[in-house]
């Protein structure tokens, strides 16, 4: 069970494209789902928190009008990636979360590598 | 500010013996201390966690510690296999969110 998937794994925009990664929890209904990008050999980067019919709640230095997240039903959320660029080529991982309230389980996608060319 | 500090960078365990990674935390309001481990170009996958209330958590050949006190809590894997070689980020959270530690990049030799 806590199975959450990605799609696409892979991507390759150009320069001043948009791109959509969706994340799904497969198996059971997230209240939350969380946007992290990860650079080569570091740790996770926490990008936004998205609640279910609501706003997402982006970190500090995160641009919202760049990574717009939507998390339209319970079980998908996806983010885009406006008008990339080199720079945001990385990798794009999203978790999902079983309940609401107290301690975190998190269960995480297998990850988007987005290049940008 | 790293809220979580993990170390060593990188491991290098010869099959059969025990890794041992230390994490340490400031944060007295964390309740939920996870280990993920996270092999090349994947997600990472939840492995074991604890909450406070308990000193140590084993599953199979993992085992966490937890020290509340000293707040620090390490992961053991023993009897290490090559199979083990990833890299593995412990994490900490609190009411809203998961801080993750750097990261160690284990490596078993067989």
């Amino acid at each position: 069970g806590a199975v959450v998937s990605q799609h696409p794994s892979r991507v390759i925009c150009k320069s001043g494209t948009s791109v959509k990664i969706e994340c799904r929890s497969l198996d059971f209904q997230a209240t939350t789902m969380f946007w992290y990008r990860q650079f080569p050999k570091q740790s996770l980067m926490l990008m936004a928190t998205s609640n279910e019919g609501s706003k997402a709640t982006y970190e500090q230095g995160v641009e919202k009008d760049k990574f717009l997240i939507n998390h339209a039903s319970l079980t998908l959320s996806t983010l885009t990636v406006t008008s990339a660029h080199p720079e945001d080529s990385s990798f794009y991982i999203c978790s999902a979360t079983l309940g609401s309230g107290g301690p975190l389980e998190q269960y995480f996608g297998p990850g988007t590598r987005l290049t940008v060319t | 500010q790293q809220q979580v500090k993990q170390s060593p960078q990188s491991l290098i365990v010869q099959k059969g013996g025990i890794s041992i990674i230390n994490c340490a935390y400031e944060n007295t309001a964390f309740d939920y201390f996870p280990w993920y481990q996270q092999f090349p170009g994947k997600g990472p996958a939840l492995l074991i966690a604890i909450r406070p209330d308990v000193s140590e958590k084993k599953e199979g050949r993992f085992t966490i510690s937890f020290n509340k006190s000293a707040k620090q809590f390490s992961l053991h894997i023993m009897d290490s296999q090559p199979g083990d070689s990833a890299t593995y980020f412990c994490a900490a959270s609190g009411a809203n969110n998961l801080f993750f530690g750097t990261g160690t990049r284990l490596t078993v030799i067989p």
